[in-house]
């Protein structure tokens, strides 16, 4: 069964430095997500994109977060200035149509140090 | 985001079903219910959505109240990989959609 892949599956970090995660969705999806859950807290929603742009985006997501589709196939989570807050679990996600369910990569562990 | 309220932990015997309760009194008429789920050190993994008919597939069945004020997700019978966090999300399913996740339901099953 295709799958949404995710790298790297951990990223240590210094403060203040720019970071990349990487995710791959399945090839046909057309809807792309980013969460992120902080250690023991809820999966947070952080920004959704479709058709080239994002279409929503939550309060968590100021900034100092960019996300981009470079190609056909991988679509990227930028932080531009790390903090220490923004260490977590980033989970991309991604679905076909409007009415299927999302399908969720099993996340990059964010340390930043 | 219209609010869903699920135990914080059930236990339930290995091969045994399992009843997942959800309250979602202040659900709107477009609210779908959807029901994630996630496994130790992994992503969120879809479960099944239903809107108001009671709704099966390969891995659970989900009942909804005739007044939509609550929901129960049905694991037929439980093995020790289902041992996860359920988590029960009220909104619209069309279109790019957010999930509204809550702190879920951590089910444990005893061998």
């Amino acid at each position: 069964e295709p799958e949404v892949t995710q790298t790297p599956s951990h990223q240590v970090t210094q403060m203040g430095q720019e970071v990349i995660l990487r995710c791959v969705p399945i090839s046909n999806h057309l809807y792309f997500y980013w969460y992120r859950q902080i250690l023991g807290q809820k999966v947070e929603f952080l920004v959704s994109f479709y058709n080239n742009e994002i279409s929503e985006k939550s309060e968590i997501f100021d900034d100092q977060f960019s996300v981009e589709r470079p190609d056909g196939s991988n679509f990227t989570l930028k932080i531009r200035s790390t903090k220490l807050e923004d260490s977590a679990m980033y989970f991309c996600a991604s679905k076909y149509g409007g009415d299927q369910p999302q399908h969720f990569g099993d996340g990059t562990r964010l340390s930043i140090l | 985001d219209a609010k869903t309220t699920q135990p914080n932990s059930m236990e339930s015997n290995e091969e045994e079903p399992v009843h997942l309760p959800c309250n979602h009194s202040t659900i709107s008429g477009t609210d779908y219910i959807h029901w994630y789920r996630q496994l130790p050190s992994q992503g969120p993994e879809y479960v099944i959505h239903g809107l108001t008919s009671n709704v099966n597939n390969r891995m659970a069945s989900l009942a909804i109240a005739e007044d939509r004020k609550s929901s129960t997700l049905i694991l037929h019978r439980a093995t020790l990989r289902d041992a996860a966090v359920y988590y029960c999300i009220l909104g619209f399913l069309g279109g790019n959609n957010r999930l509204a996740f809550g702190k879920g339901n951590q089910v444990v099953v005893i061998p």
